[in-house]
């Protein structure tokens, strides 16, 4: 079982929907989550970051982290074209230790 | 957000030879750098962790005499590609934490894409 773990997709919405991204994972030293949105050929931007469990907003964006579930989603409000990547979880213990990577999930947003 | 640079952003060689790419964080210091490789349509691989003024930490089955890393400074890691052949195209990148013994936030460069004819 991977430490993280990340349904590849592709997943096709159409604009203006509602995106739900999960990642689940094994590992219950993670304390820190992000969600990074990787365009092709470019390197990966950090979206959001959170500590522990609950939730955090940021425009379109929400984060949510389940730490008893070991469950983590992004939400996309009123999906745009723009959108359109490969977004890609990443969580970490913390401090010096490394940070284990989702295999991303490639959205399309359909105009 | 915190600033990472990569340079540069493509690079084609000839087998045999030897390819340097640079990562610099812009606006903070960085005692720690990641370098990562990534192929199509597959996550990132992490490949080294680069500490400045000591020697980088590698992956296992990563050739640490096949990727040098040099982290010569708190806002410059290198990496070289030694003798690369084809096998050795990917996509680079490298990522790096601001400050001392930060959480696990991370910043990444734009990527290196590497092609060994």
């Amino acid at each position: 079982q991977k430490e993280v773990e990340q349904d590849p997709g592709p997943l096709s919405v159409p604009e203006g929907a509602i995106v739900s991204l999960n990642c689940t994972y094994s590992n219950s030293a993670f304390q820190y989550f992000m969600w990074y949105r990787q365009y092709s050929r470019k390197g990966p931007e950090l979206l959001m970051y959170t500590y522990s469990s609950g939730n955090k907003e940021d425009g379109r964006f929400t984060a949510q982290v389940d730490k008893s579930s070991k469950y983590i989603s992004l939400f996309i409000r009123d999906s745009q074209p723009s959108d359109s990547a490969t977004y890609l979880c990443a969580m970490s213990p913390g401090g010096y230790q490394k940070v284990t990577f989702g295999t991303g999930t490639k959205l399309q947003v359909i105009p | 957000g915190a600033v990472v640079s990569q340079h540069p952003s493509w690079v084609i060689c000839k087998s045999g030879t030897s390819v340097k790419i640079e990562c610099r964080s812009l606006d903070f210091q960085a005692t720690t750098m990641f370098w990562y490789r990534q192929f199509p349509k597959q996550s990132l691989m992490l490949m080294a962790t680069s500490n400045e003024g000591s020697k980088a930490t590698y992956e296992q089955g990563v050739e640490k005499d096949k990727f040098l890393i040099n982290h010569a400074s708190l806002t410059l890691s290198t990496l070289t590609v030694t003798s690369a052949h084809p096998e050795d195209s990917s996509f680079y990148i490298c990522s790096a934490r601001p400050g001392e013994g930060s959480t696990g936030e991370l910043f990444f460069g734009e990527g290196s894409r590497l092609t060994v004819l």
